[in-house]
């Protein structure tokens, strides 16, 4: 089935470490985005690739970091900067501008 | 996991009646638009979409109200029934770029 799959549903990261969240999709679209989504509030876009080995930050980049070098794959890396990483985070693509954005089934993210 | 959505308003609605959820968006000049349902734990799901040059979409059991006057966005769900209980939001967007989503509301489904 086409699909983006995000990996681990759920991830605890330590004081100090950085964690990386994997989003794979196999529906040949160009963009993928990573959002966050906390309590009571709309997703915010964390950073978004329209292509390979290119991508741009977005409203709260600060504290991540991503890679785009295969079109099917956009990891999302939380380092040690990012002070309030708690929260669910989504994986998404769209085909081109002007389409619908699809997501992943979200990765947990908690500080313990 | 906890739960996103935590302080999201609700709606709650009889099991057979209709919905009706509301969004407001923020750019008047957004030309496309989408309904997102969103279940506990899980990623949102795409429900129905409109471009700014319809004001009325119909899908099954689902429809979507365009008001760009007040910049108003509406999902009505007719014949509401249990698995219709989720988180429901908007998105808008100008030529695909710079997707913008709203906070959401919670629909439960009363018995």
């Amino acid at each position: 089935d086409g699909g983006i799959t995000q990996s681990p549903k759920y991830l605890f990261r330590k004081e100090g470490q950085n964690v990386t969240l994997s989003c794979e999709q196999n529906l040949n679209h160009d963009a993928m985005y990573w959002y966050r989504q906390d309590p009571g509030q709309g997703l915010r876009l964390i950073y978004y690739s329209q292509i390979v080995n290119d991508f741009q930050k977005g409203d709260i980049a600060e504290g991540y970091s991503v890679s785009r070098e295969k079109k099917e794959s956009f990891p999302l890396t939380v380092t040690s900067a990012q002070k309030n990483p708690t929260a669910f985070y989504l994986c998404a693509s769209t085909q081109s501008r002007g389409n619908t954005i699809y997501f992943g089934e979200g990765s947990w993210l908690t500080v313990v | 996991g906890e739960s996103v959505g935590l302080h999201l308003p609700t709606l709650s609605v009889q099991e057979g009646d209709n919905s009706i959820i509301n969004c407001a968006y923020s750019n008047s000049a957004s030309d496309y638009f989408i309904w997102y349902k969103q279940e506990s734990g899980k990623g949102p799901q795409f429900i129905i979409d409109i471009r700014s040059n319809m004001d009325k979409r119909q899908g099954q059991r689902v429809t979507v109200l365009l008001n760009k006057t007040v910049k108003h966005l509406s999902l009505q769900i007719a014949a509401t029934q249990p698995g219709d209980s989720a988180v429901y939001f908007c998105a808008e967007t100008l030529r695909g770029q710079n997707f913008v989503f709203g906070p959401g509301t919670r629909l439960s489904v009363l018995p």
